[in-house]
């Protein structure tokens, strides 16, 4: 079965620290893309980072990064400098190829992310 | 903005009564992917369309239907409503290109009363 999980429902971080959010991922595709979205109170879906599975390199996007083990079917989000802004429900979600020829997005459950002042 | 439309934004109805949900995918895009999502939960797959053509199925009720018109816009059918449909709805549109990502609309919010 093709999963996506992320085993902390809530995290808490201190302004200007550094948190990570953790997610792994179950698929016996080799060809798939891996992303972290941001669900802010205002509910709008936000996209914050891709990763290409056949990429090495670790995507970043200013203060944010991942940490991609791909044997470990790993990918976690750092948030580096953390801002009162960052505060929101986080999803990871893997995309794969479906049978039908287009692509199949599963999401997790969210981790809900405090940023305390 | 995403470019991709959702409308009506807010909808309160009455157990029993059908409504239906609208999306104007983004500009050239193909897909549209319906979620659902109750009160601080995940993301549920309801269904997915291509240029027409039902593509994938997830936990979509009976009562819900879906349809994807030549112009590419696309409705969402919820009918005998229930309390528990209470949720937002999400529309998505993709691309398609090799790992692309889904532009999420603002979402419909649905109270069932």
């Amino acid at each position: 079965a093709q999963t996506v999980t992320q085993s902390q429902p809530e995290m808490s971080v201190q302004e200007a620290e550094t948190v990570t959010l953790s997610c792994t991922y179950d698929t016996s595709e080799s060809d798939y893309y891996l992303f972290w979205y941001k669900q802010p109170p205002s509910r709008q879906m936000i996209l914050v980072i891709r990763q290409e599975a056949y990429k090495q390199q670790n995507a970043t996007e200013n203060r944010f990064s991942v940490n991609f083990q791909k044997a470990a079917k790993s990918f976690s989000l750092k948030i580096s400098d953390s801002q009162l802004g960052d505060a929101a429900m986080y999803f990871c979600a893997c995309a794969m190829l479906g049978t039908s020829g287009t692509y199949k997005y599963i999401f997790g459950t969210g981790t809900r992310l405090k940023v305390l002042a | 903005d995403s470019g991709v439309t959702q409308t009506p934004k807010h909808l309160i109805t009455a157990t029993g009564q059908r409504v239906t949900l609208r999306c104007s995918p983004r500009s050239g895009d193909l897909s549209v992917y319906w979620y659902q999502q109750s009160l601080d939960q995940g993301l549920q797959f309801l269904i997915h369309y291509y240029n027409g053509e039902e593509r994938a199925k997830g936990n979509i009720l009976e009562r819900f239907s879906a349809q994807q018109f030549p112009d590419l816009h696309s409705e969402l059918n919820l009918s005998s409503l229930e309390l528990g449909d209470s949720a937002l709805y999400f529309c998505a549109s993709s691309p398609e290109r090799v790992g692309g990502e889904l532009f999420f609309g603002e979402g419909s919010r649905l109270t069932v009363l």
